[in-house]
């Protein structure tokens, strides 16, 4: 049974901190990781991907990969109280063909 | 932007009636999904189909049923509605899958009474 794990929290980070999200996967071969916020009651809107090891920045956020180690990390600089949300963590497994493994998410809290 | 377009925000539908959900797309994507996603169950994959008239199960296909004639355009059937569907759903679609980002719509809250 592939997997993916995550904290669910809620992670409590105050106003202009760094939040740090962490996720970690089952399969050794996944190919590409992804990064969703969901605020309550509404669907998931993708932030970040990554396919290769190493950092990827898109303004506020950075997405870490780490294959050797099975982890994918989002980093959110400078917190803001509207970053407050469920963040899921998807993996995609080498012999998935089409689907995507979603994590059951972590509870982001910023407090102003 | 990628638009998905779910029909309804919330529905209320009783036992036993037979329910579509619709989902439309305007990005040209190949790819389209049905998710189920319940408190403390996370997002499970119901179906998903990879061209027109085609489509594969998911991890929970039971009760359920899916349709796509065009390709903007995934239905999802509920046959015969039962109160464990009670549920949000989320249609997604991708130009790329796997390894493509998958795109969500708001969903359907559908209640089952």
């Amino acid at each position: 049974q592939k997997e993916v794990e995550q904290n669910s929290g809620p992670l409590s980070v105050p106003e202009g901190a760094i939040a740090s999200l962490n996720c970690t996967y089952s399969d050794r071969g996944s190919q590409s990781f992804f990064w969703y916020r969901q605020y309550s009651g509404k669907s998931p809107e993708l932030i970040m991907f990554i396919y290769s090891n190493g950092d990827k920045e898109d303004g506020r956020f950075t997405a870490q990969l780490n294959k050797a180690s099975q982890y994918v990390s989002l980093l959110i600089r400078d917190s803001q109280p509207s970053d407050s949300a469920t963040y899921l963590c998807a993996v995609n497994p080498v012999d998935s063909s089409y689907k995507l493994i979603f994590g059951s998410g972590t509870r982001l809290l910023v407090r102003p | 932007d990628v638009k998905v377009t779910q029909s309804s925000r919330y529905l209320v539908k009783r036992t036993g009636e037979k329910v579509f959900l619709e989902c439309v797309q305007d990005m040209d994507h190949e790819n389209m999904f049905w998710y189920r996603q319940d408190p403390g169950l996370g997002l499970r994959l119901i179906y998903f189909s990879y061209d027109v008239k085609m489509k594969e199960k998911g991890d929970i296909p039971e009760g359920y049923s899916v349709s796509r004639e065009k390709k903007e355009r995934f239905s999802l059937i509920l046959e015969s509605a039962s109160t464990n569907q009670t549920s949000m759903y989320l249609c997604a679609s991708s130009f790329e899958a796997p390894s493509g980002p998958q795109h969500f719509g708001d969903g359907t809250r559908l209640s089952i009474l």
